[in-house]
């Protein structure tokens, strides 16, 4: 797991507050995605970077906003979340090529009040 | 898209005994990759085993996969508590980095 780090680990945020969260790969992966995980649901893809690019966008809400300033890191910007956004947030970066397993981070448990 | 399902959902067992869970897709695949995740944590990349293979072992750890009735299963041998977590299957079709998860098979190891 120290491969990708996230932080926070744990947010507590207002629905009209603006906040961030970051991760960083120490692996030289190319590749890096956000995933939300929701109670008694599968875990969903929200967002790919291939080399900085975003390569998919999984029809997510624009409150939800992704930037990739480099390979080793990603943020994704919040603003104006709902309740239901209340969800795990995970990042992971894979090698970039195909077929390759993802690393995860610990997560950023998120709460939205 | 396709995703993966587990089966079953929750397995309770001792310390020591084995654990098996499924997992089924529904259309051709490039691999199928088996995760897991303690409480609250990340996932962690347990197993890749791709589309022309059937089985595949790392540890106490056995994978197998039936492209014909496009399924997989897990083994864990000699469990132990430590094992308790859950476990997640993840197929990839496109080759486009994209996984699509199952919803997870929870197990917990009574020591």
């Amino acid at each position: 797991e120290t491969g990708v780090t996230q932080t926070p680990r744990h947010l507590v945020m207002g629905m009209t507050n603006k906040k961030s969260l970051k991760c960083e790969q120490h692996l030289g992966h190319n590749a890096m995605y956000w995933y939300k995980q929701s109670a008694k649901k599968p875990l969903e893809l929200m967002f790919v970077y291939n080399f900085k690019e975003q390569t998919e966008n999984n029809s997510v809400p624009s409150r939800f906003s992704p930037e990739c300033p480099n390979s080793s890191h990603l943020f994704l910007h919040l603003h104006t979340l709902q309740p239901e956004d209340s969800a795990l947030y995970l990042c992971a970066s894979s090698q970039g090529s195909k077929s390759n397993e993802q690393y995860f981070g610990p997560g950023t448990r998120l709460t939205v009040t | 898209s396709q995703q993966g399902e587990e089966d079953p959902q929750a397995l309770s067992i001792q310390e020591g005994e084995n654990a098996t869970m499924n997992c089924s897709y529904k259309t051709s695949i490039n691999n199928l990759q088996w995760y897991r995740q303690n409480s609250g944590r990340g996932l962690v990349h347990l197993i890749l085993i791709r589309s022309n293979e059937r089985e595949k072992h790392s540890g106490r750890l056995r994978v197998t996969l039936d492209t014909s009735k496009k399924s997989s299963s897990l083994l864990i041998t000699a469990s132990r508590a430590a094992d308790t977590a859950s476990y997640f299957c993840a197929t990839d079709a496109g080759g486009n980095n994209r996984l699509a998860f199952g919803k997870g098979n929870q197990v917990v190891v009574i020591p």
